[in-house]
């Protein structure tokens, strides 16, 4: 199974960074992803890992190192609409995804 | 538009009734799964199914049963609900297959409330 730790609540101003951390523990390590969430709708892919290293997309990068079981999600250039869940999700091989709790991201003015 | 498609999107249900949550994909993505999502607790795996004719427990199956006829089906019956089974339900798929990440596609949820 998995054991996926992520913090509960993020506050961050617009324009700047922040750096959600996502810890997992798993018995068949196949990939790790992050999605985000707006409040009412359904979650929506944004980075994939499977490599150690940084993955970057845009304004969004998301690094992974497997040994250390550590990943995270980079989100630069805040802006309002950044304002969201963010998901850290592991895959088994079994390809089942075993998600986090979610951080809550704030983005204030 | 290729996708998802959830039903109902929404539902208010006694408690001790059948329900049964319909999800239908039309991108031939052979592996699908539903999940529950509630407050603090984030999505739950039910169940999933990696191929037709085939299907799997998840982290939390207890109440639930899926089946998988087809590539495209994979409706969740709840026998008899319960109130803790009040919850958004996502319907998911992926395929397994190919170069992409294998990324989950969501459907839009199902909000079920259990009176």
């Amino acid at each position: 199974g998995q054991n996926i730790d992520q913090p509960t609540e993020m506050t961050a101003t617009e324009g700047a960074i922040v750096q959600i951390n996502c810890t997992y523990q798993t018995s068949g390590f196949n990939g790790l992803f992050w999605y985000q969430q707006h409040a009412g709708e359904a979650p929506t892919f944004l980075s994939y890992n499977v490599l150690d290293g940084l993955e970057e997309k845009g304004r969004f990068s998301s690094f992974l190192s497997r040994s250390k079981g550590y990943s995270y999600l980079l989100l630069k250039e805040l802006q309002m609409k950044d304002s969201a869940s963010y998901l850290c999700a592991v895959r088994d091989r079994d390809y089942k995804l075993s998600f986090g709790a979610g951080t809550t991201v704030t983005v204030r003015a | 538009i290729a996708g998802i498609t959830q039903a109902p999107t929404s539902q208010i249900l006694a408690a001790g009734r059948r329900m049964t949550l319909r999800c239908t994909q039309d991108m031939r993505h052979n592996a699908m799964y539903w999940y529950r999502q509630d407050l603090g607790l984030g999505l739950r795996l039910i169940h999933y199914s990696n191929t037709a004719g085939t299907t799997g427990k998840g982290e939390v199956p207890d109440g639930y049963s899926v089946s998988r006829a087809n590539t495209d089906d994979f409706p969740l019956t709840l026998a008899s609900a319960v109130p803790s089974q009040t919850s958004v339900y996502f319907c998911a798929s992926t395929p397994t297959s190919g170069s992409g990440s294998g990324e989950l596609f969501f459907g839009e949820g199902s909000r079920l409330t259990v009176l």
